[in-house]
This record gives C-alpha cells, sequence and structure tokens, in this order.
C-alpha cells in the first residue's frame, strides 16, 4: 500500500543553520506531496504542497520538490529560526489510497538560539 | 482565522464519563476525519465522513463513535471514558474532488481520564 517515511528525529540545530528533513513515499500513480506543521499544543498546518513531478512547494522560506524519479519530496530551509521548532509531517494522497491523506510519522525539530 | 473549530480544547474528566468532542466547520466541506494523536507523534485516523449520514471506521479500532447528521458538524462521542483513552484528538476536512487540497485541520481536543 501507500505510504510515507520521514526521517527520524529529534533533529536540533543552531540558529541560522541550514534544515534539510528527508521523506520518501511510495504510491500508485502520480500522488499529491505535502509538508505539515504543528507547532507546540496546535493542530497541524499545511505548510506547502506539490501535485506533480518536478514541481517546487515554498512556503515561510520553506522548500520542497517533488521528485518522481527519487520518490522523495525533502523539506529544506536555508536559515532556520527558533520560531521554526515544532513538528514536521510528511503526506500524500493518491487515488490508490481511496484519496485519504496518508501521513509520515513526523520529526521533532528544535532550533537552539 | 480557523475555519475548523474544536471544543473544548483541553478536558480532564473521571473515568466511565460520557463526553462528547465537537467539531465544526465552515467550508462546507464534505469530508471530514478524527485523528487520534499518541505522545509519539503518530496520527492514526479513527474515523472518516464523506457526507450526511456516511460514516466509516478508520485504521485505528477506537471505542468512539461518530456522526454526521449536518455537513458542517462531526461530533466525536465515548460512552465511558478510560484512562487508555487519554490523548491529543484532531478534527480535518477536505475538499470533495482532487487530490491536491490536502486537510484543513482543527486545533485539537486534549483530553486526560483519570
Amino acid at each position: 500500500g501507500d505510504s510515507v517515511t520521514q526521517m527520524e528525529g529529534p533533529v536540533t540545530l543552531s540558529e541560522e543553520a541550514f534544515l534539510t528533513i528527508n521523506c520518501t513515499y511510495t504510491a500508485t500513480g502520480y500522488p499529491s506531496l505535502f509538508w505539515y506543521v504543528q507547532y507546540p499544543g496546535e493542530g497541524l498546518q499545511l505548510l506547502l504542497k506539490a501535485t506533480k513531478a518536478d514541481d517546487k512547494g515554498s512556503n515561510k522560506g520553506f522548500e520542497a520538490t517533488y521528485r518522481k524519479e527519487t520518490t522523495s519530496f525533502h523539506l529544506e530551509k536555508g536559515s532556520v529560526q527558533v520560531s521554526d521548532s515544532a513538528v514536521y509531517f510528511c503526506a500524500l494522497t493518491a487515488y490508490s489510497s481511496a484519496s485519504k491523506i496518508i501521513f509520515g510519522s513526523g520529526t521533532r525539530l528544535s532550533i537552539r538560539p | 482565522e480557523a475555519d475548523i473549530y474544536q471544543t473544548p480544547r483541553y478536558l480532564v474528566i473521571g473515568t466511565g464519563k460520557k463526553i462528547t468532542l465537537e467539531c465544526s466547520q465552515t467550508m462546507g466541506h464534505d469530508k471530514m476525519y478524527w485523528y487520534q494523536q499518541d505522545p509519539g507523534m503518530e496520527l492514526h485516523l479513527i474515523h472518516y465522513s464523506y457526507g450526511v449520514n456516511s460514516t466509516e471506521k478508520g485504521d485505528l479500532s477506537s471505542e468512539s463513535t461518530v456522526s454526521r447528521i449536518r455537513t458542517e458538524h462531526f461530533p466525536l462521542t465515548l460512552e465511558s471514558a478510560r484512562p487508555s483513552h487519554t490523548s491529543q484528538y484532531l478534527c480535518a476536512s477536505s475538499e470533495s474532488q482532487g487530490l491536491s487540497y490536502g486537510y484543513t485541520f482543527g486545533s485539537g481536543t486534549r483530553l486526560t481520564v483519570v
């Protein structure tokens, strides 16, 4: 079945460091791919998305590129801030999963001042 | 600005009590979902609905029940709360058509059963 695998955390970085959170997926056909962010005590918010191969989603300085050849959707940010501390979820939707969203297990990110 | 509302945000309740977690959305979405989030962060789908009078169980077995009498409202009920029900419960909704819209989530209800 369809699945999402993302790098395990926690990830701890210093402020202004470069961030990469790896995400790979397995799906039949052409899924849509998402990154969600969950700040402490809150629900999930859509951070960015990409709906076809080679699309780049971007928001708040975060970027991710839909790579069909490597089935990946890695999240990157050039210079992280303390306010980026949160849990990040990679996810996909696909017709093979009856359009229900499939989440990865989440990666907790902590940024040190 | 939230378009999907969950109440209460926090609830501490005794074992054996009946509780209902409320979820309402103002976007006219047909699809709605309930997730249980464990302390390890992983999300587990426990119920979903594709429209009025439609409800299905999710991937994780749950003792809770849901109803969908109105498009905008998708409450979750526990008839007899137990400490094992202590968790964060997240409600979400999505567009009916296509794969590209993603989900909109509420802020969650953190339930503690003592």
